[in-house]
């Protein structure tokens, strides 16, 4: 069965320190991966693809395939970050299948 | 301004009601999506359409019911609302083609049956 994993429910990190979130899938193939970010009272939106290789606010994400692993790393998170974060497979059909989130907050 | 938009945003409703969730975009995508999430939990597939006429179930069973038969309109039908219902309904769309396109998403119809 296709599943997608984050461990963390809650990431609690001060403000300038490194910040990873995890994910580990479950797919068969080679599925496009996501990350969506949802800020307080806003919608959920898509942050980066893993196609892309690009940095979005400082965020990056390897694609670990050994490993099945898609980590999203910031190396200096600011308290804009705090947010609820998911790690988004999408196999065949164009579907996503999203983990059960982390929420990051960022202190002072 | 193109975009997705979802109605009503809050609906507290009684058991046995017939209710109807509206979700509409401009952006003249091929794909739309319900999702259900519940409070703190994932998020769950629960219908698809792959273009006018085109509804299949998603990975989660519900109740629920949806048509398409426009392309920007794909509304979310509950015949009899139960407790149970109460949850967050999420609209998205995505483009066709590629593989690599993320979905947009509406701001959620936060359903409460009483």
């Amino acid at each position: 069965a296709q599943r997608v994993t984050q461990p963390e429910k809650l990431l609690s990190v001060f403000k300038g320190a490194p910040v990873e979130l995890k994910c580990n899938y479950s797919y068969s193939g080679s599925p496009e991966l996501f990350w969506y970010v949802q800020y307080s009272r806003q919608r959920l939106q898509l942050l980066l693809r893993h196609i892309s290789r690009e940095s979005i606010k400082g965020f990056t994400a390897d694609l670990n395939k050994g490993e099945t692993s898609f980590h999203l790393k910031k190396p200096f998170a600011q308290e804009e970050d705090s947010a609820m974060y998911y790690c988004a497979p999408k196999a065949a059909g164009n579907k996503l299948t999203f983990g059960g989130g982390t929420r990051v907050l960022v202190k002072p | 301004e193109a975009d997705i938009y979802q109605t009503p945003r809050y609906l507290v409703i009684g058991t046995g009601k017939k209710i109807t969730l509206e979700c509409s975009q401009t952006m003249g995508h091929d794909k739309m999506y319900w999702y259900q999430q519940d409070p703190g939990m994932e998020l769950h597939l629960i219908h698809y359409s792959y273009g006018v006429n085109s509804t299949e179930k998603g990975d989660l069973s519900s109740e629920s019911t949806v048509s398409r038969i426009r392309t920007e309109h794909f509304p979310l039908t509950l015949e009899s609302a139960r407790p149970s219902h109460t949850s967050q309904y999420l609209c998205a769309s995505s483009e066709g083609g590629g593989q690599n396109y993320g979905y947009t998403f509406g701001s959620g119809t936060r359903l409460t049956v009483v």
